[in-house]
Order: structure tokens, then C-alpha cells, then sequence
């Protein structure tokens, strides 16, 4: 098993570029999330997903799309970067409501 | 609303030191789930523990112990003997809310422990 892996590790965007963070999971786990790690913040919920077709706004969403067609995966996109959006991302599977997340290891984003 | 509160933001201690890390939460229900996550400095998260509100008893794991104390709605975690490999930024988290039947995991600010040589 891979876990839960994310692409890319590094990201430099430029203001107003879209891009599309990768997120995949082979435990065939229901629920997926996307998180923001900022300094002295924790982590956020930006969007998260209780199955393929299923998908919701957490905390943060502004900024973000996401869609999940297959259990697997859960792609977060950026639609025009802003500096604002400067950040770790780090998406996560659980295999029940409640229940322990395994995190991937995270893309570090900077938009100039 | 959901608050978790890591008041401490950093913690420096010499090796073989016992360690506690505060956890502070806020829940307006009776049902909920707390949580302990590590970040070593390689930046991945690592799942401790996760206790739900009816279940009151401490656990021990190795050189890792929690205290659940509802009646102060605290979730501390305690490190005997330190390492310098438990040297992390440790997490606290709190879920009450099942969002259409996903989790919404709320997290505290973090604390940065640093163990020395």
C-alpha cells in the first residue's frame, strides 16, 4: 500500500495561474479531505468528500474547486492563484466517520 | 462552535525530561472525538490517539500517556522520559460535527517541542 500520495511536492505559481494539486488513496477509504497548513493556524478544511460524486465546502473553500470521481482520487484546484493561497496542503482518507485520517505527505505552495 | 486551544506554542526540554502538552477544548456536544497528531520535522502527520467523549480513562502507550479530563474539557499529552526523537510539532484536534456524514476535524495551533541533547 502507497497510503495517500500527493504531486507535486513543490509548487511556485505565479499570481492568476490555475493549477491542480494531486491527491490519490489505494485503501479504498470513502472519506477524503483537503487541508491548509498556515503558520501558528493548525490545518484547515477546504473541501472534503464522503465518496466518489460526493463532494463539499469545509472551512476555507474560497479559492478551491475539487471533484471526486473515483474512490481513489481527489484532485483540489486552484482557479487563479493568489499569494494568499501560500501554503501546505495536505490531503487525508479515513476509512470511517470519526476515525483515525492518514494524512499524504503534503505539497508546499508559494504563489509570487 | 468548536475551538481547541494548544496554549503552549513552544516547548524546549533537555533529553530524559517528562513533558506534558496542554490541549483546551470547546464542544457544545455531548458526543465528540479528540485527537493527537505528530509532525516531525520531515513535515508528514502521524495519527497517536483518538479518545471519544465517553470514554474517560487515560491511556499509556510506551513513553506517551493522555489525560482526558472532561470536567475541564482539557485532553493533555504527557512524554516520560523524552527523546530527541519526539522532537515535533505535536497537534491537537476535535471533531463533533459530522458534516453530511464527513468528519469536520477542527485543529489546535500546535506546539513546537524540542527536545536536546
Amino acid at each position: 500500500n502507497a497510503g495517500v500520495t500527493q504531486t507535486p511536492k513543490f509548487q511556485v505559481l505565479k499570481t492568476g495561474q490555475s493549477m491542480t494539486l494531486q491527491c490519490a488513496q489505494d485503501m479504498n477509504h470513502e472519506y477524503m479531505s483537503w487541508y491548509r497548513q498556515d503558520p501558528g493556524m493548525g490545518l484547515r478544511l477546504i473541501h472534503y468528500s464522503v465518496g466518489a460524486g460526493i463532494t463539499d465546502q469545509g472551512e476555507v473553500p474560497n479559492g478551491y474547486n475539487v471533484s471526486r470521481s473515483t474512490t481513489e482520487d481527489f484532485p483540489l484546484r486552484l482557479l487563479s492563484a493568489a499569494p494568499s493561497q501560500t501554503s501546505v496542503y495536505f490531503c487525508a482518507s479515513s476509512i470511517e466517520l470519526f476515525g483515525e485520517q492518514y494524512f499524504g505527505p503534503g505539497t508546499r505552495l508559494t504563489v509570487t | 462552535a468548536q475551538k481547541v486551544t494548544q496554549a503552549q506554542t513552544e516547548i524546549s526540554v533537555v533529553e530524559k525530561e517528562d513533558v506534558t502538552l496542554d490541549c483546551v477544548y470547546e464542544t457544545r456536544d455531548t458526543t465528540y472525538y479528540l485527537f493527537w497528531y505528530k509532525q516531525p520535522p520531515s513535515g508528514e502527520l502521524v495519527f497517536l490517539i483518538r479518545r471519544n467523549s465517553f470514554d474517560e480513562q487515560n491511556e499509556i502507550s510506551g513513553r506517551y500517556s493522555w489525560n482526558f479530563q472532561k470536567s475541564t474539557s482539557s485532553f493533555n499529552f504527557t512524554i516520560t522520559a523524552s527523546q530527541v526523537v519526539d522532537s515535533a510539532v505535536y497537534f491537537c484536534a476535535l471533531s463533533d460535527d459530522a458534516i453530511q456524514g464527513a468528519q469536520k476535524l477542527v485543529f489546535g495551533q500546535g506546539t513546537r517541542l524540542t527536545i536536546n541533547p
